[in-house]
């Protein structure tokens, strides 16, 4: 079956750090990959997507690109601030009858301190 | 974007009572939605894919006849915790996929459930 695994959190940085939050997978075709991030109190919110090897997603200074030959998609942001502090999920969409099942992993708590 | 609402938002309920929580797609229509349980500090778990006119899946170890689902209409989907206990305490999150994009999917705000 499909499954992602992500570095366990908390990750805690200065302001203007930079960070990177190792995410790989395991999936029996060629799934689409996507980070969400969920502020404190919130709902899940699409952070970045990509569909396809070598595809890279972004959003708001973060990036992540499509590793197929690593089975992997790191996110990373050069400079992250007191604000990108949240849970940070990495899941990967496989299409199943009419719709599409998310796999997520564990989710990684970022903080970012002043 | 598409927007998912979930209502309520939060419920406070007693031990033995019935709760349910009412997931929207509010500009688009879905005929699949999945719901979800995220337990403090952890990750989503997929409970249930519940789908417009037939019975929902179940993944395994949910207990289908604890949470009924029922997809009303191609933009309504319900969860009722029946004879809730303190264990089913949590955060129901549901979802919508965007059958038009890239597997892409809507999230629900989520609904906090406290059993008393």
């Amino acid at each position: 079956g499909n499954s992602v695994t992500q570095m366990e959190g908390p990750v805690t940085l200065s302001e203007e750090a930079f960070l990177t939050i190792n995410c790989t997978y395991t999936a029996t075709g060629y799934p689409s990959l996507f980070w969400y991030v969920q502020y404190p109190g919130e709902g899940l919110q699409l952070l970045l997507k990509a569909t396809k090897a070598d595809d890279k997603g972004s959003n708001k200074g973060f990036e992540a690109t499509y590793r197929k030959e690593t089975t992997s998609f790191h996110l990373e942001k050069g400079s992250v601030q007191v604000s990108d502090s949240a849970v940070y999920f990495c899941a990967l969409s496989e299409v199943i009858n009419a719709g599409n099942m998310l796999t997520f992993g564990g989710g990684t708590r970022l903080m970012v301190k002043p | 974007g598409a927007v998912v609402s979930q209502h309520p938002s939060w419920v406070i309920c007693k031990s033995g009572t019935s709760v349910k929580i009412e997931c929207r797609s509010l500009d688009f229509q879905a005929t699949t939605m999945f719901w979800y349980r995220q337990f403090p500090k952890q990750s989503l778990m997929l409970m249930a894919t519940s789908n417009e006119g037939s019975k929902a899946t179940y993944e395994q170890g949910v207990e289908k006849d604890k949470f009924l689902i029922n997809h009303a209409s191609l933009t309504l989907s319900t969860l009722t915790v029946t004879s809730a206990h303190p264990e089913d305490s949590s955060f129901y999150i549901c979802s919508a996929p965007n059958l038009a994009g890239a597997y892409e999917q809507y999230f629900g705000p989520g609904t906090r459930l406290t059993v008393t």
